[in-house]
């Protein structure tokens, strides 16, 4: 059984601070590596996606992976009380039968002014 | 930008009707998915497909169909409505199941009564 998993928080944090989400998944076949966010209400809307180890970074978002640990983690830099939202960490098996994206339950974020 | 539409935000239904959801997507993609989201649940695939006429069961089928007569759309079929299946309905589509990101619509919040 393929799974991905996130501390379902709350995670808060004060206005600009560094907030830092981590994601666990268990397939070590795994090649790409999601990160949605999620307003109340909305539909989860993709932030970044990374797919070497190491860092990415766009704007005030870093993706960070490590394989060799299985863990994807993603740091929102200078946080804004518009980044309270879930964040959904969503794993890749690109391969076999399936290779369709399995999603954590994701993290809730509270920026606090 | 790729645009996933379904055809409605909010949907009140009758238990025992035969509830049709619409998806449209305009990228020309060959992967379309269907979720449904509850709190605590997270997100679960119902069904998806990879091509025109094919169709996948995901992990939750039971109680749903699925059509795809046209590349661009894809629908999702409740057969016999029941008062469990009131959740948050997703659509999404990516261009490659395992290495591109899926990209959602809006979303359907359906309230069986």
């Amino acid at each position: 059984q393929k799974e991905v998993e996130q501390n379902s928080g709350p995670l808060s944090v004060p206005e600009g601070a560094i907030a830092s989400l981590n994601c666990t998944y268990s397939d070590r076949g795994s090649q790409s590596f999601f990160w949605y966010r999620q307003y109340s209400g909305k539909s989860p809307e993709l932030i970044m996606f990374i797919y070497s180890n190491g860092d990415k970074e766009d704007g005030r978002f870093t993706a960070q992976l490590n394989k060799a640990s299985q863990y994807v983690s993603l740091l929102i830099r200078d946080s804004q009380p518009s980044d309270s939202a879930t964040y959904l960490c969503a794993v890749t098996h690109y391969g076999g039968s399936q290779g369709n994206l399995i999603f954590g339950k994701g993290t809730k974020l509270s920026v606090k002014p | 930008d790729v645009k996933v539409t379904q055809s409605s935000r909010y949907l009140v239904k009758r238990t025992g009707e035969k509830v049709f959801l619409e998806c449209v997507q305009d990228m020309d993609h060959e992967n379309m998915f269907w979720y449904r989201q509850d709190p605590g649940l997270g997100l679960r695939l119902i069904y998806f497909s990879y091509d025109v006429k094919m169709k996948e069961k995901g992990d939750i089928p039971e109680g749903y169909s699925v059509s795809r007569e046209k590349k661009e759309r894809f629908s999702l079929i409740l057969e016999s409505a029941s008062t469990n299946q009131t959740s948050m309905y997703l659509c999404a589509s990516s261009l490659d199941r395992g290495a591109q990101p899926q990209h959602f619509g809006d979303g359907t919040r359906l309230s069986i009564l």
